[in-house]
């Protein structure tokens, strides 16, 4: 079953003011990812991250793998309408022999222009 | 640009019909996915493949077959829809296996309705 929580589950904001989304798992994690799915779309990956502490930028996207190695989280700055969407975690169970993928339930992303 | 194609697009079925979803993707990749996407819960993957002619189980494969006969094509089939089944599908490629790299392709996506 699903192991990673993601929150929130939505947002609606205004336009220009900073958005920031989490996920947390019951167990460590070797990678953390961030993914961007556009309405009509499938996701996109937007950052990856492979080291505990790791703090990576993609523009006005920011994303930090935490040091426990059970947590990760994605900071817009300045939001614009184009970042509406469904944002995903995702994540590699270092606790699960397959390596698979898990991804989080999503947050639902509303920007008002 | 093609990247991944899935088709089609949208479909409804009736309990008890049979269908298959049709991915294709021209980056030559070597692994291959197939998830469901329902609300609040995510990406689950169903079943995967890591080469032309190999096929494994993912989280959620009851209900669902696959099939990949030449590498660019990975085939999502449904023997005998039920409601449950009811679900937007994603097909995705890696070059490398995904649980390593996190670098999946998606493609746009196949809306199924199961009356």
């Amino acid at each position: 079953g699903q192991q990673l929580n993601q929150s929130p589950q939505s947002m609606f904001i205004q336009e220009g003011e900073d958005v920031s989304m989490n996920c947390t798992s019951s167990s460590i994690f070797n990678t953390w990812l961030w993914y961007k799915q556009d309405p009509g779309e499938g996701p996109v990956l937007l950052i990856a991250l492979y080291k505990a502490g790791e703090l990576t930028s993609n523009g006005r996207l920011t994303a930090q793998f935490g040091i426990t190695r059970k947590d990760s989280f994605l900071n817009i700055s300045a939001s614009i309408p184009s970042d509406v969407g469904i944002y995903f975690c995702a994540g590699q169970d270092a606790n699960n022999a397959g390596n698979m993928l898990t991804f989080g339930g999503g947050t639902r992303l509303m920007v008002k222009p | 640009n093609a990247g991944v194609t899935q088709t089609p697009k949208f479909r409804v079925l009736k309990t008890g019909q049979s269908m298959t979803l049709l991915c294709a993707q021209d980056m030559n990749h070597e692994y291959m996915y197939w998830y469901r996407q329902d609300p609040g819960m995510g990406l689950r993957l169903i079943h995967y493949s890591v080469g032309e002619g190999t096929t494994a189980k993912g989280e959620v494969p009851d209900g669902y077959n696959v099939s990949r006969l030449k590498k660019q094509n990975f085939l999502l089939g449904l023997e005998s829809a039920a409601p449950s089944q009811t679900s937007v599908y994603f097909c995705a490629s890696s070059p490398f296996w995904g649980g390593y790299t996190g670098e999946l392709f998606f493609g746009e996506g196949s809306r199924l309705t199961v009356l």
